[in-house]
């Protein structure tokens, strides 16, 4: 069981340039989501996904695509990069809340980004 | 849409004392709120949550108040320590609809 796995770890692109962040999860959570997190702003929404083949917009949207064609995989695509999406990138997932027991959201560890 | 509000921004107590991080939530719709401690260069970790159905919940040395009627819910850490010294932030959500908003983080430093 390794949880959330976030790839790559690091990336540096140049602006206009594309790519994909892979997030992959084993633990059968229907809800997934994509944050970027910048000094001082905390974590922003980007998009989220309560199940397979159902997206949405989250606080900032802009500039990325998500699908999810499975349960276990969210990619992340940014269509042409610039360079205010170098950030910090999470991944994290979660099942539905249900009565007392405590479903938090556990986050993979991240994709530093760099755009030049 | 949903916004959350979270102070103070820094926060440097002296060992043993108590810190309380104060958040505010804009859509009475919301009925969790956990918390996340941040340590430098790693993943935000889940500390504590709390539903909208009780008001306090506690769980050693830290506990969480909400007032619905007042849209706010606050973090409360007794006798820190300097391993409590991280970011941490609050978070709303609907509960079902998977969206969870996150407040701007509380840099909190523990001092020997």
């Amino acid at each position: 069981n390794a949880g959330v796995t976030q790839t790559p770890k690091f990336q540096v692109l140049k602006t206009g340039q594309s790519m994909t962040l892979q997030c992959a999860q084993d633990m059968n959570h229907e809800y997934m989501s994509w944050y970027r997190q910048d000094p001082g702003m905390g974590l922003r929404l980007i998009h989220y996904s309560v199940g397979a083949g159902i997206t949405d917009q989250g606080e900032v949207p802009n500039g990325y695509n998500v699908s999810r064609s499975t349960t276990e995989d969210f990619p992340l695509r940014l269509l042409s990069a610039a360079p205010s999406q170098t950030s910090v990138y999470f991944c994290a997932s979660s099942f539905p809340l249900s009565g007392d027991i405590r479903y938090g959201y556990t986050f993979g560890s991240g994709t530093r980004l760099t755009v030049v | 849409g949903e916004n959350v509000e979270q102070h103070p921004s820094t926060l440097s107590v002296q060992e043993g004392d108590s810190a309380v991080i104060k958040c505010t939530y804009s859509d009475s719709a919301s009925n969790y709120f956990p918390w996340y401690k941040q340590e430098l260069g790693k993943r935000p970790q889940l500390i504590i949550d709390i539903r909208s159905n009780v008001g306090e919940k506690k769980d050693q040395r830290i506990a969480v108040t909400l007032n619905k009627t007042a849209k706010h819910f606050s973090l409360h850490i007794t006798e820190t320590q300097p391993e409590d010294s991280a970011v941490y932030f609050c978070a709303a959500s609907k509960g079902q609809g998977g969206k969870l908003i996150f407040g701007q983080g509380t840099e909190l430093s523990v001092k020997p």
